[in-house]
Parts: C-alpha cells; sequence; structure tokens
C-alpha cells in the first residue's frame, strides 16, 4: 500500500536557522508530490508541488523541495527561517489518476523569533 | 473569488446519531474531496466526487456516505455516530481536468461525538 512518511514530528528553531523537513513516500511508478502548509488558524494550502520536469521545486515563502526518485524523498528546504513560518506542514503524494492523496502525519514547525 | 466553504464549523453530536456536512466548491471546480483529519492519524482521504459521481473512495466503512449536487456542492453524511468519529472533517475542491490538479481546501467542520 502507497504510504508518506514525514520523519520530523516536532521542529523547534530559531529564526535565521536553515529548515529540512523530510518526506519519504512508498510507491515505485510515477507520483505527483505536494507540501501543504497550515498555518495557525488558516486552512491548508498549497506550499509548492512537483509533476515533473526539473526535480528541484521552488514555491512560496522561499520554499524548495527537492524530488530524488533514488530514494523516494521529496525534502522541503528553507535556507532562513522566519518566525511567521510557524505552521504544520504536511506531504502528500498522489500515484496515478486517482486523486487520491496520501498524506505524512504532518510537522509541526515552531520558530522562536 | 470565495474559496471553499464548510458548513457548519462546528458540531455536536451523541453516539448514534447522524451527522450531515456540507461543503460548496470553489466556483468552476468541478472536484470535491472529503479528508478526515483525526488526532494522531494526520489526514485520511474519505471520498472523492467529480460530476456528480463517486470516483473513489478511502478505507471507511459505509456508514461514511456523501454526494455531490448538480451545482458540484457535497454532502457527507456519517450515520450511527461513534466516539471515534470525532475529527476534523475537511473539504477540498479542484478543477475539471484529467491528471494531477492542486486541492483547495476549506477550514474544516469541528465534529465532535460525545
Amino acid at each position: 500500500a502507497q504510504s508518506v512518511s514525514q520523519h520530523n514530528h516536532h521542529v523547534i528553531l530559531s529564526e535565521a536557522a536553515s529548515l529540512e523537513l523530510g518526506c519519504n513516500y512508498s510507491y515505485g511508478g510515477t507520483v505527483n508530490l505536494f507540501w501543504y502548509v497550515q498555518y495557525p488558524g488558516q486552512h491548508l494550502q498549497l506550499l509548492l508541488k512537483y509533476f515533473s520536469g526539473d526535480p528541484l521545486v521552488k514555491g512560496i515563502k522561499g520554499f524548495e523541495a527537492e524530488f530524488i526518485k533514488s530514494k523516494f524523498s521529496f525534502n522541503l528546504r528553507k535556507p532562513s527561517v522566519q518566525w511567521s513560518d510557524t505552521a504544520e506542514y504536511f506531504c502528500a503524494v498522489n500515484a496515478g489518476n486517482n486523486r487520491k492523496l496520501i498524506w505524512g502525519l504532518g510537522t509541526s514547525l515552531a520558530v522562536n523569533p | 473569488e470565495a474559496g471553499v466553504t464548510q458548513s457548519p464549523t462546528h458540531l455536536i453530536k451523541t453516539r448514534g446519531q447522524q451527522a450531515t456536512l456540507r461543503c460548496s466548491p470553489i466556483s468552476g471546480h468541478t472536484s470535491v474531496y472529503w479528508y478526515q483529519q483525526a488526532l494522531g492519524l494526520g489526514l485520511q482521504f474519505l471520498l472523492w466526487y467529480d460530476e456528480g459521481e463517486e470516483r473513489n473512495r478511502g478505507n471507511f466503512p459505509p456508514r461514511f456516505s456523501g454526494r455531490q449536487f448538480p451545482n458540484y456542492s457535497s454532502e457527507l453524511n456519517v450515520n450511527a455516530l461513534e466516539l471515534e468519529d470525532s475529527a476534523l472533517y475537511l473539504c477540498a475542491s479542484s478543477p475539471r481536468g484529467g491528471g494531477n490538479t492542486e486541492a483547495f481546501f476549506g477550514q474544516g467542520t469541528r465534529l465532535t461525538v460525545v
């Protein structure tokens, strides 16, 4: 069965620190990959996505993610976090055209000012 | 442009009752998805509706059902409520078309079963 693993459940950083959140999936075929973010009190919104092409994807607010097919990974990165990045981050994978997104459990990021 | 709207925002029911949750997609979107976000379990896919038909279903019992109306809005019904059904229920919508498109989420309905 398809699954998505997010290795870090809770991350605490100071402002200006670098961020990397891990995401691994289990599916051998073609995948579409997403990172969603949920800021406190707000709804889930798309951060970035990968469908094909350049495996290094740039998203909003300075985030980027790299698809490494051989490692079944799609890690999220940001070189310098801000207090406003405090949120819950979810990795999701869609394999095939069944529109069934498989979600990781999420990573709670707290950035201290 | 209005986003995905869900109602009610909070719902309290007793065990054994039925709950009905509603979702209005973004104008022009034909696909509606339902997810359950339970504490400690993350987001679990429930249902996908497109063009009025159920296209895919997650691993939930039949007492979780729904429908999509001609205007593409959708209802999620949960019968014979159990305490474990307490969760945030999220609705998302996406445009028509094949391939894989971004889903836009609503704020959710917080269902509490007592």
